[in-house]
């Protein structure tokens, strides 16, 4: 079955720890995205990356950094920078980056720093 | 900018009721609409899509129409049932980016 993978599902981590969070995908799409929900929010983009070895900030990139080195992994860590890392975190990918593709979304991460 | 503006919820039904979810955009060009929905402790499942004006979106019963005169696109669906119970987002793509609503949180009960 095609789809997006992340793990863990849950994740407990001590404040001033960084922590990396996967995600892998096999449906063969150019561009991945990470976004950060919060209880009672829609989703805010974190990073995106339309190709290999390439990714833009989204709207609330501070504290966070990605890699893009293969098409099918696009993995975030959340650093000590990060003011507030607590809150939901979901993958995504779309088939291209230009266009209006809908994308398809991962089960999640759910990050509780301490 | 691009944006997208939900219904407050909750919006609480009993079941075989009538739900309507209000979404309207504002956008610079012509967008693409969506509506996903998200189950307890889930990612975000596309549910229906439409992508030029008096597009009408369909499944599992919601639809939606692309209404460019009014920049909506209210989800709606005939006879709700308990298992619809679940966060739903308006969002809109224009060029490269998904642009999310809120999210309207609907709980029905048998």
């Amino acid at each position: 079955d095609g789809g997006i993978t992340q793990s863990p599902k849950y994740l407990f981590r001590k404040e001033g720890q960084n922590v990396t969070l996967s995600c892998e995908q096999n449906l063969n799409h150019d561009a991945m995205y990470w976004y950060r929900q919060d209880p009672g929010q829609g989703l805010r983009l974190i990073y995106y990356s339309q190709i290999v070895n390439d990714f833009q900030k989204g709207d609330i990139a501070e504290g966070y950094s990605v890699s893009r080195e293969k098409k099918e992994s696009f993995p975030l860590t959340v650093t000590s920078a990060q003011k507030n890392p607590t809150a939901f975190y979901l993958c995504a990918s779309s088939i291209d980056p230009n266009g209006p593709y809908e994308q398809y979304f991962g089960p999640g991460t759910r990050l509780t720093v301490t | 900018g691009d944006s997208v503006t939900q219904m407050e919820g909750p919006v609480t039904l009993s079941e075989e009721a009538f739900l309507t979810i209000n979404c309207t955009y504002t956008a610079t060009g012509y967008p693409s609409l969506f509506w996903y929905v998200q189950y307890p402790g889930e990612g975000l499942q596309l549910l229906l899509k439409a992508t030029k004006a008096d597009d009408k979106g369909s499944n599992k019963g919601f639809e939606a129409t692309y209404r460019k005169e009014t920049t909506s696109f209210h989800l709606e669906k005939g006879s709700v049932q308990v298992s619809d119970s679940a966060v739903y987002f308006c969002a809109l793509i224009d060029t490269d980016k998904l642009i999310f609503g809120t999210g309207t949180r609907l709980q029905v009960f048998p």
